[in-house]
């Protein structure tokens, strides 16, 4: 079946330090891919999401783009700020209405 | 930005009994999901509902869960009866379109003891 796997299970760093966040995918397919922020004692919130091959999506300073060759959909953020401190789920859905998540990266941002 | 609301935020029960949790996803959505988290483990997908019916469900959708929405009131989620390993992080979730935006509520979290 579908799976997704983010590599790191923790990352810390200091403020303006540049994030890389791991994720790649196993699918059938062309799946959608997804990037959800959670912050403690909240559900997941939408960050962004790309269909196809090479493209980007970006929102509050993350990116990533989808690579299919590599299977991949790193999130990226070029200076992390304290706030940005959340577990972060690479996730993807490829046909019918599921997301399937990956275990996770919490990001801890020190001042 | 558009609110799931889920009801109660956390519920202690004795296992064996019914339990039944409460979603009130965003009022123009036609999608309806439940997760389950238990802690410190992912994310994983249970079922989804649309129109009125059941599309998909995982193999974590045992025969004592079910889910209904009826005339367009809570989106709920009943186990019964519980078992201990039912413990976790419920989240409701809801979308306008299949595969698109998905809101989630804050999660309802349910002990069995």
């Amino acid at each position: 079946g579908d799976s997704v796997t983010q590599t790191e299970g923790q990352v810390a760093l200091s403020e303006e330090d540049f994030l890389t966040i791991h994720c790649n995918y196993s699918a059938s397919g062309y799946p959608a891919l997804f990037w959800y922020v959670q912050y403690p004692g909240e559900g997941p919130q939408f960050l962004f999401r790309a269909s196809r091959d090479k493209e980007k999506g970006s929102s509050r300073g993350f990116e990533a783009t989808y690579d299919k060759g590599t299977t991949s959909f790193h999130l990226r953020k070029a200076s992390v700020q304290e706030s940005d401190s959340a577990v972060y789920y690479c996730a993807l859905n490829n046909a019918g209405a599921k997301l399937t998540f990956g275990g996770g990266t919490r990001l801890t941002v020190r001042p | 930005g558009p609110k799931v609301l889920q009801i109660p935020s956390h519920q202690i029960i004795d296992m064996g009994q019914m339990v039944t949790l409460n979603c009130d996803p965003v009022s123009n959505h036609l999608y309806f999901y439940w997760y389950k988290q238990i802690l410190g483990q992912q994310m994983e997908f249970l079922v989804n509902f649309y129109n009125g019916k059941v599309m998909e469900k995982s193999k974590l959708f045992k025969d004592q869960f079910s889910v209904e929405r009826p005339d367009g009131s809570y989106f709920t989620l009943k186990i019964q009866p519980t078992a201990l390993e039912d413990s976790a992080v419920y989240f409701c979730a809801s979308s306008l379109q299949g595969a698109t935006e998905v809101f989630f509520g804050k999660g309802t979290r349910l002990t069995v003891v």
